[in-house]
């Protein structure tokens, strides 16, 4: 079955600090690949995708790389802001899957 | 406007009772989902509507009923209130039929369930 593997938090940083946080993912197929941001009392807001192999997504300053080579799709930015405090899930759906099958959640905080 | 709205933001109940989630979604989507988050933030799918049909009923048990009236509203509706299903509760809907892996889920604000 899918499943989706994130590098455990929390995680911690300073302003302006780099931040990467990892994420695998096991899917046969050719799965589209998520990051999801859930703010502090709030849902879930889609922050980038992509859909093929050696696409990029990119959004707010983040990106991630579809990696198929080594079923990975890492999370970067190159300077945080306080306002990234937050957490980001890793997702997969699949073509008929009807569900996004998520990582377990890496919560950041950035220390002004 | 809201894009997805959940009533109630928060829902403290005894054990046993039963208790009924809202979801709506002004976009238009044909698909609407609900997700379960535990206290460890993990997230998983419970149900996949598509067109007021159930696509996916994710081994949930037969204690949650969800139902859509048409295609713009999914409830969910749980009787015998157990501890465990202390829970946020989030609804989700996306625009096409769920066939295509690259739709976007656009994701209510969660209901706050806690069992006492």
């Amino acid at each position: 079955g899918n499943s989706v593997t994130q590098m455990e938090g929390p995680v911690t940083l300073s302003e302006e600090a780099f931040l990467t946080i990892n994420c695998t993912y096991t899917a046969t197929g050719y799965p589209s690949l998520f990051w999801y941001v859930q703010y502090p009392g709030e849902g879930l807001q889609l922050l980038l995708k992509a859909t093929k192999a050696d696409d990029k997504g990119s959004n707010k300053g983040f990106e991630a790389t579809y990696r198929k080579e080594t079923t990975s799709f890492h999370l970067e930015k190159g300077s945080v802001q306080v306002s990234d405090s937050a957490v980001y899930f890793c997702a997969l759906s699949r073509s008929n899957d009807y569900k996004l099958s998520f990582g377990a959640g890496t919560t950041v905080t950035v220390r002004a | 406007d809201t894009a997805v709205s959940q009533t109630p933001k928060y829902l403290v109940t005894q054990m046993g009772n039963d208790k009924s989630i809202k979801c709506e979604q002004n976009l238009g989507h044909d698909t609407m989902y609900w997700y379960k988050q535990d206290s460890k933030k993990f997230l998983k799918i419970m149900f996949s509507y598509n067109n007021k049909e159930l696509i996916i009923n994710e081994t949930v048990p037969n204690r949650f009923s969800p139902k859509s009236p048409d295609k713009a509203h999914l409830n969910l509706h749980i009787n015998s209130l157990e501890l465990g299903d202390s829970a946020v509760y989030f609804c989700a809907s996306s625009q096409t039929t769920g066939r295509t892996s690259s739709d976007t889920q656009y994701f209510g604000p969660g209901t706050r369930l806690t069992v006492l």
